[in-house]
């Protein structure tokens, strides 16, 4: 059964404090890692897709990277506007809409 | 990015009575919707698949007769919540494909928040 998993659960940061939430999966033939950040009360933003180990990928202030088993969205300098949940799927084709979904981590920036 | 557009964003309604939610994909053609309820603090659990021109698909423990979904178009897909109970108030969320490409991007809707009182 395919799995992804996110830690931490919650995260509380000072504004500028760097740090990295983690996605780890196990699925069978992943075709792609999404990264998603959700505010309250709104759908998923889609953030990045990587498709294979050792691809990078940016975004201002992100940065998501992908290894056989995990991947990583690490925050550089984050301001508080970077607060919101961050949600990881694996897609793997399995399933009706082929993405294994995280629980996310909850992020807040703290001024 | 593509665009995918849901309304209401919220809505309250008696127990008992009809919701309409309504899911646009604004610049591509989606052959494929996904509609997804989410929990707090949970993550989106899948409820059905919107196939256009055809029958959706639901997963298991979703009741088909309560959760009407209609595709008419390659842009629109529709999820009426039928006698509606407190129970069923939730965040649901739609998702939308480029039918071209498999899962390169998937786009979801602004989700609606359900209460029924």
């Amino acid at each position: 059964e395919d799995q992804v998993t996110q830690s931490p659960e919650a995260l509380r940061l000072q504004e500028g404090e760097s740090s990295s939430l983690n996605c780890s999966y196990t699925v069978s033939g992943l075709r792609g890692l999404f990264w998603y950040r959700q505010d309250p009360g709104k759908g998923p933003e889609f953030l990045f897709t990587l498709y294979s180990a050792g691809e990078e990928k940016e975004k201002e202030r992100l940065k998501a990277t992908l290894t056989k088993k995990e991947s990583f969205l690490h925050i550089t300098a984050p301001k508080p506007e970077d607060s919101a949940t961050y949600l990881c799927a694996a897609g793997s084709g399995g399933g009706a809409d082929g993405l294994t979904f995280g629980k996310g981590t909850h992020l807040i920036i703290q001024p | 990015g593509a665009v995918v557009s849901q309304h209401p964003s919220r809505v309250i309604c008696k127990s008992g009575t009809s919701v309409k939610i309504e899911c646009r994909s604004l610049d591509f053609q989606a052959t494929t919707m996904f509609w997804y309820r989410q929990f707090p603090k949970q993550s989106l659990m899948l409820m059905a698949t919107s196939n256009e021109g055809s029958k959706a698909t639901y997963e298991q423990g979703v009741e088909k007769d309560k959760f009407l979904i209609n595709h008419a178009s390659l842009t629109l897909s529709t999820l009426t919540v039928t006698s509606a109970h407190p129970e069923d108030s939730s965040f649901y969320i739609c998702s939308a494909r480029d039918g071209a490409r498999w899962a390169t991007e998937a786009f979801f809707g602004q989700g609606t928040r359900l209460t029924v009182v």
